[in-house]
């Protein structure tokens, strides 16, 4: 059974261009979660679909970023222009939400994208 | 953003030693979750725990959810060198909805010298 697919795996950039990450959760899960992490801030969850709806992008950190969710199979993350402070390494979760009992995030090896 | 106080930092240990870390919270989840990290991976989920008091335990690997709802600890016995990693805990306040956000640990790096 595929976990979530993550790519690229590597990202390297010039500072002003446009990058996006790309993620395809596990096939039946019905929530996705997109988080950044880095030495100083840690785990950071930038956004999150439920059904393919965005539910809390209060993580987002500013209008460079934006996330879509076109179908529940697959989710872009774009950073439109990149910054060098935008580089870390993306992560995508996805967890099956129950009405009943928790909905456990499972990740993907993630993106280490690299702003220069 | 928000995260959960977890200690220790890091951890540098022999083979075969156990292990001891927790997670403290100033407000209450009704989850807590223990995800272990390797280098050039995602998180891995170790244990979920979803009541109160709840003690379970996944191979070498023990976890409690706290009385109180705002921490959790989690032991390694006889630790082995793949224990290698960043342990993190995370909290969860509800089921579904705008709730079922994860609030991470600081993490805690591991190292066990053969």
């Amino acid at each position: 059974d595929a976990g979530v697919i993550q790519s690229p795996r590597h990202e390297v950039t010039e500072m002003g261009q446009e990058v996006t990450l790309r993620c395809k959760p596990i096939s039946g899960h019905n929530s996705l979660f997109w988080y950044r992490q880095t030495m100083m801030r840690g785990l950071e969850l930038l956004i999150y679909f439920n059904n393919n709806v965005p539910i809390d992008d209060s993580g987002m950190p500013e209008d460079r970023f934006s996330a879509k969710m076109p179908n529940a199979s697959f989710s872009t993350l774009k950073i439109q222009p990149s910054e060098p402070r935008d580089s870390a390494v993306y992560f995508c979760a996805s967890s099956l939400r129950a009405s009943l009992g928790t909905d456990t995030q499972y990740f993907g090896p993630g993106t280490r994208l690299t702003v220069l | 953003g928000q995260q959960l106080n977890q200690s220790p930092q890091s951890m540098f240990i022999q083979e075969g030693e156990d292990v001891s870390m927790n997670c403290t919270s100033s407000s209450i989840f009704n989850t807590w979750l223990w995800y272990k990290q390797e280098p050039g991976e995602g998180p891995v989920l170790l244990i979920a725990l979803y009541k109160a008091g709840e003690l379970t335990s996944n191979g070498r690997l023990t976890a409690q959810f706290g009385i109180t709802r705002k921490d959790s600890f989690l032991n390694i016995s006889a630790s082995i060198p793949s224990d290698v990693g960043i342990y993190f805990c995370a909290g969860q306040r509800g089921y579904g909805g705008a709730t079922n956000k994860l609030i991470f640990g600081t993490g805690t790096l591991l190292a066990v010298q053969p």
